[in-house]
């Protein structure tokens, strides 16, 4: 069966310090990967989304990048947190059209 | 006019009561449908899938899908404290998922024991 880690569960990081969320999946391959940020009362809201390694499509423009350095291994990062990052961001992984999320990070940004 | 409506809530509700969860859309080319519950600082869990019109029934679930009125539909029977979350649907244009999915804000749902 599929599984979906994230890492770290929480983090509370200063303004202005580097990000990097990792997520992970087994037991499938070539998966569709997804970064998702969800904030109290705005819902989910898609980032990044990578159909293979080494290609991201970005949702929104903003102060965070995503990378796939293998097939199942997918980046959030960030030079530089502005306070507005904090959230809970979820990773998500698709093999044809249900999506299945991971446990998700909460960032807070002080 | 957002792409996707759900009444936020939250809705309270007794234990053993039918409870009806709803969304609205605006475009008409999505055809995939999706409901997924979300407890407190978890990630959501996919609980429904459905294509196009119709009916689905998963235990005490049932998702009902009217695209002519462009409306959804998550019913659970016979409730139970256990089902308190937020529930989000969620709905896709692209078969593939390449392009991710539009949700819902979410309802909030309380099942009083």
């Amino acid at each position: 069966s599929q599984t979906i880690h994230q890492w770290p569960a929480t983090l509370v990081q200063p303004v202005g310090s580097p990000l990097s969320l990792e997520c992970t999946v087994e037991g499938t391959s070539n998966p569709n990967l997804y970064w998702y940020r969800q904030a109290a009362g705005r819902g989910l809201q898609l980032l990044f989304y990578s159909v293979g390694i080494g290609q991201i499509s970005s949702e929104v423009p903003q102060n965070l990048s995503a990378s796939r350095p293998q097939d199942r291994q997918f980046i959030l990062s960030s030079k530089k947190l502005l306070l507005s990052d904090s959230g809970f961001y979820l990773c998500a992984w698709s093999g044809s059209v249900e999506q299945f999320f991971g446990p998700g990070t909460r960032l807070t940004v002080l | 006019q957002k792409e996707v409506e759900q009444d936020p809530g939250p809705l309270s509700v007794p234990e053993g009561a039918i409870v009806s969860l709803n969304c609205t859309y605006s475009n008409s080319a999505f055809q995939y449908f999706m409901w997924y519950r979300q407890y407190s600082r978890k990630g959501p869990e996919l609980l429904m899938y459905t294509y196009s019109s119709g009916n689905k029934e998963d235990g005490r679930f049932t998702a009902q899908v009217d695209k002519s009125s462009k409306y959804i539909s998550l019913f659970i029977r016979d409730s139970q404290p256990s089902d308190s979350a937020t529930y989000l649907c969620a709905m896709s244009d692209s078969g593939g998922g390449a392009d991710g999915l539009t949700f819902g804000k979410g309802t909030h749902l309380i099942i009083q024991p």
